[in-house]
């Protein structure tokens, strides 16, 4: 069974600087099959990327996705006060299907 | 502007049972993969179950038997009927819609509702 482990657990950065989250696969994710979600506090996720690197409607390209197999990468540019949030990888490109990461906290103090 | 509301969580004791309902706007859910996605603090995100336009199901390993899911067209409506449920089915239900792929019951979910929280105890 794939497991997807997110890392940092927990990060604390200022606003303009750039966010580097990391989603790593314990089995290779076929057709870059990687989803990225954003969660703030009392609100359903969001997603913001899928198929590795697509951003979803609506994203700043301040958001960006990148990796294959089984390393995966969130950038987040130009870090802005509202950023702060979960960040969740999900696989659907593995067995089974459809699993998320345990997330990374993001601050922006 | 599309949405999805979750209504029909509540207390249930151990072996209950409950329905949840996800009313859709803005767009049909027919003709959509349309899923439940629940959460937890101590497992996360957890996907459960889907409906494709089609009418075929899937669900999660976890629930397969226990939980069924299906739709009312005329109402735009998607259901998750929850049975013989446990103290680990307590979480946060989200429903949504879906973007599937060639592969076997694999998605990714592009619209969230707000959730119905579910809590399993005596």
């Amino acid at each position: 069974e794939v497991v997807l482990t997110q890392s940092p657990g927990s990060l604390s950065l200022s606003p303009g600087e750039r966010a580097t989250l990391s989603c790593r696969a314990s089995q290779s994710v076929s057709s870059g099959y990687l989803a990225w979600y954003q969660q703030k506090p009392g609100q359903a996720p969001r997603l913001l990327i899928y198929g590795t690197s697509t951003r979803a409607s609506g994203i700043p390209d301040r958001f960006s996705g990148s990796g294959s197999v089984t390393a995966f990468t969130l950038t987040i540019s130009r870090l802005e006060p509202e950023d702060s949030a979960v960040y969740y990888c999900q696989q659907y490109g593995s067995s089974p299907p459809n699993t998320f990461g345990q997330g990374t906290k993001l601050e922006i103090k | 502007e599309l949405q999805v509301v979750e209504t029909g969580g509540g207390l249930v004791q151990p072996g209950g049972s409950l329905r949840l309902s996800c009313a859709a706007s803005g767009f049909t859910v027919s003709t959509n993969y349309m899923t439940w996605v629940r959460q937890t603090p101590g497992k996360g995100l957890e996907w459960v179950s889907a409906l494709h336009g089609d009418g075929t199901t899937y669900h999660a390993d976890l629930v397969r038997g226990r939980f069924t899911i299906s739709r009312d067209n005329a109402k735009n409506t998607l259901y998750l009927q929850l049975n013989d449920l446990t103290i680990d089915d307590t979480a946060l239900y989200y429903c949504a819609r879906a973007r599937g792929t060639w592969r076997h019951a694999s998605y990714y979910f592009d619209s969230w509702g707000q959730g119905t929280l579910v809590t399993v105890s005596s």
